[in-house]
């Protein structure tokens, strides 16, 4: 069990730029999570995907943001035209299939600082 | 909608002594109640978890936490701190297919 993954661990950009995140759950975990957290803040939840299937997404997941996980593994986070207000470090977690207390496992997360 | 709110963002214990962080939940139903710690810039641990099997619930690190569904409340303490706990606790309750986490509360332990 190699836990929760994430790439990059942190990536500088300046504004309006592109960038993409990767994730990499625990192997077999069927639902995997992606969170946006502030500082001083807890973490927020943007988006979850079920397999394949992206299930519900947060408001806070402006038209900017897209998240995919085409084969159940891996996922990507995107986010075009990048603003200053998008800083912030984003985790992504995983669940094992057939939860029943929904307990999530996190990666280390990726911190992103928009210039 | 299922919220945690925690009290104190900022708390000082002494190295040896007792540490308490308070969380107060509320839910619609029966929750499933966590807490995580996050060292800096690093991911979130779970600590601990209720599921409704015991209301005093054992975790790692020698923290343990309480459920008193009269108080609404999940408090989370350990009897003797120790300098590696300095950390961001975070309480949590699940919400459906999420987690719902609370602002944090930042363990500060003083030699």
């Amino acid at each position: 069990d190699t836990g929760v993954s994430q790439d990059p661990r942190h990536k500088i950009t300046k504004r309006g730029q592109n960038v993409t995140f990767r994730c990499d759950p625990i192997s077999e975990h069927n639902r995997l999570y992606w969170y946006r957290q502030t500082l001083g803040q807890g973490p927020e939840f943007l988006t979850y995907f079920q397999n394949e299937a992206q299930l519900e997404k947060s408001r806070l997941l402006s038209d900017r943001f897209s998240a995919e996980r085409p084969k159940g593994s891996f996922s990507t986070l995107e986010i075009q035209r990048t603003e200053q207000g998008d800083s912030a470090m984003y985790l992504c977690a995983s669940t094992p299939s057939g939860s029943s207390y929904n307990e999530q496992f996190f990666g280390p997360g990726t911190r992103l600082t928009v210039l | 909608a299922q919220s945690v709110t925690q009290l104190g963002s900022h708390v000082s214990v002494s190295e040896g002594a007792l540490v308490l962080l308070r969380c107060n939940y509320s839910s619609s139903v029966p929750p499933y109640l966590f807490w995580y710690v996050q060292y800096p810039n690093q991911g979130l641990q779970l600590l601990l978890k209720y599921t409704s099997a015991a209301t005093l619930v054992k975790g790692i690190n020698g923290f343990e936490a309480e459920f008193k569904k009269s108080e609404t409340s999940f408090h989370l303490t350990k009897p003797s701190a120790h300098m590696s706990d300095a950390a961001e606790y975070f309480c949590a309750v699940s919400d459906g297919d999420k987690i719902i986490f609370g602002k944090g509360t930042r363990l500060h332990i003083l030699p």
